[in-house]
């Protein structure tokens, strides 16, 4: 069954470091999305991307965040100067139609910030 | 308006019970209830879905029950399994629009073997 793969699993980064988080969605998906979860919280959508820009994005997606498509497989999103309360848990999604056919979830990346 | 509330927020039931967990929105424009299973360490997984012209809708052991003058919904897992055991989030969307579901809370179910 096809899969969004999401790497790292886990990473660990200091307050004010840049990170980017990577995702492979399933090829012959079309929209692609980020989403977080802080520990013990409910999901929260961050932002979409179709057709190589941003289609929509939450009040939680300020400046300091950034998507991109670099090439025809990875989708990653930027964090450039990280807070404490950048501490999440990142899903990235992607799905065919932009619409609930097929939408699917990766397995995540626990993202801490110390 | 774009709330969805979910209770309850953890929920323990012995094998072979009912669990029922139950949400409620306020857009009255979401057209499509999807409710999500989310195993430790995994993403979200659909795991069954509702659209307002139907009352129920039952896939195996799980059945939605969908309310659209209350504006609730409840997602009933009947003979619960310790391998139901998993947080549940639902979820509500515009189906027309670019499909950004907007999620409840979630709740923790431990089934109890």
């Amino acid at each position: 069954e096809p899969e969004v793969t999401q790497t790292p699993s886990h990473q660990v980064t200091q307050m004010g470091q840049e990170v980017i988080l990577r995702c492979v969605p399933i090829s012959n998906h079309l929209y692609f999305y980020w989403y977080r979860q802080i520990l013990g919280q409910k999901v929260e959508f961050l932002v979409s991307f179709y057709n190589n820009e941003i289609s929509e994005k939450s009040e939680i997606f300020d400046d300091q965040f950034s998507v991109e498509r670099p090439d025809g497989s990875n989708f990653t999103l930027k964090i450039r100067s990280t807070k404490l309360e950048d501490s999440a848990m990142y899903f990235c999604a992607s799905s065919a139609l932009g619409t609930d056919s097929g939408y699917t979830f990766g397995s995540g990346t626990r993202l801490t910030v110390v | 308006q774009q709330q969805v509330k979910q209770s309850p927020q953890s929920l323990i039931v012995q094998k072979g019970g009912i669990s029922i967990i139950n949400c409620a929105y306020e857009n009255t424009a979401f057209d499509y209830f999807p409710w999500y299973q989310q195993f430790p360490g995994k993403g979200p997984a659909l795991l069954i879905a509702i659209r307002p012209d139907v009352s129920e809708k039952k896939e195996g052991r799980f059945t939605i029950s969908f309310n659209k003058s209350a504006k609730q919904f409840s997602l009933h897992i009947m003979d619960s399994q310790p391998g139901d055991s998993a947080t549940y989030f639902c979820a509500a969307t515009l189906s027309g629009g670019s499909y950004i579901p907007t999620f409840g809370r979630g709740t923790s179910l431990i089934v109890h073997p």
